[in-house]
């Protein structure tokens, strides 16, 4: 398995411009999460999905940002419009069932000019 | 709510010293514990596992013991190398809302070795 792939790996924009970022989890896995990382908040959990369905994203920060998973080996999180303190690596990560350990993809760099 | 504490890094060593990293963790269940590594550019890794009490994680040298007296997680290393450094975080977790096991992480601690 290829694990969990993530693109683009460097995303350079400007503010007020749309941002989707991509993820394919591994497959047969039923659970896919996004977390944000930076220095000043460490890693933060964005949203989870359990079987395509989100559950609880009560970690995104603002109505900006939005994440889909329109089946099961595909999801996007989208910031809309983007802003300079959105600059962050983002992650997706993937799991089968309850009690195991992720697995990360390589993370995807956003940097917002 | 749950919560994971780990010592503040930088943790700078020589190669072949002993590696403590502490963690500690409070939790409502009954949790079970992970450390992750993160190497420069990449995401994180599972690096080993316990998922009961007096259970030891080992890989690539690399050992924790799930001590649920002290509720801690310490990881130990006999001999470093330059190749282990990384930062790692400690996480846990536990059943939760409708059996969801979303982990709890620690903000991790950076290991730099020298030669």
């Amino acid at each position: 398995d290829a694990g969990v792939i993530q693109s683009p790996r460097h995303e350079v924009t400007e503010m007020g411009q749309e941002v989707t970022l991509r993820c394919k989890p591994i497959s047969g896995h039923d659970y896919l999460f996004w977390y944000r990382q930076t220095m000043m908040r460490g890693l933060e959990l964005l949203i989870y999905f359990n079987n395509n369905v989100p559950i609880d994203d009560s970690g995104m920060p603002e109505d900006r940002f939005s994440a889909k998973m329109p089946n099961a080996s595909f999801s996007t999180l989208k910031i809309q419009p983007s802003e300079p303190r959105d600059s962050a690596v983002y992650f997706c990560a993937s799991r089968l069932g309850g009690g195991h350990g992720y697995t990360f993809g390589s993370g995807t760099r956003l940097t917002v000019v | 709510g749950d919560s994971v504490t780990q010592m503040e890094g930088p943790v700078t060593l020589s190669e072949e010293a002993f590696l403590t990293i502490n963690c500690t963790y409070t939790a409502t269940g009954y949790p079970s514990l992970f450390w992750y590594v993160q190497y420069p550019g990449e995401g994180l890794q599972l690096l080993l596992k316990a998922t009961k009490a007096d259970d030891k994680g080992s890989n690539k040298g690399f050992e924790a013991t799930y001590r649920k007296e002290t509720t801690s997680f310490h990881l130990e290393k006999g001999s470093v190398q330059v190749s282990d450094s990384a930062v790692y975080f400690c996480a846990l977790s536990d059943p939760g809302k409708g059996g969801s096991y979303i982990p709890t992480f620690g903000r991790g601690t950076s290991l730099i070795v020298h030669p």
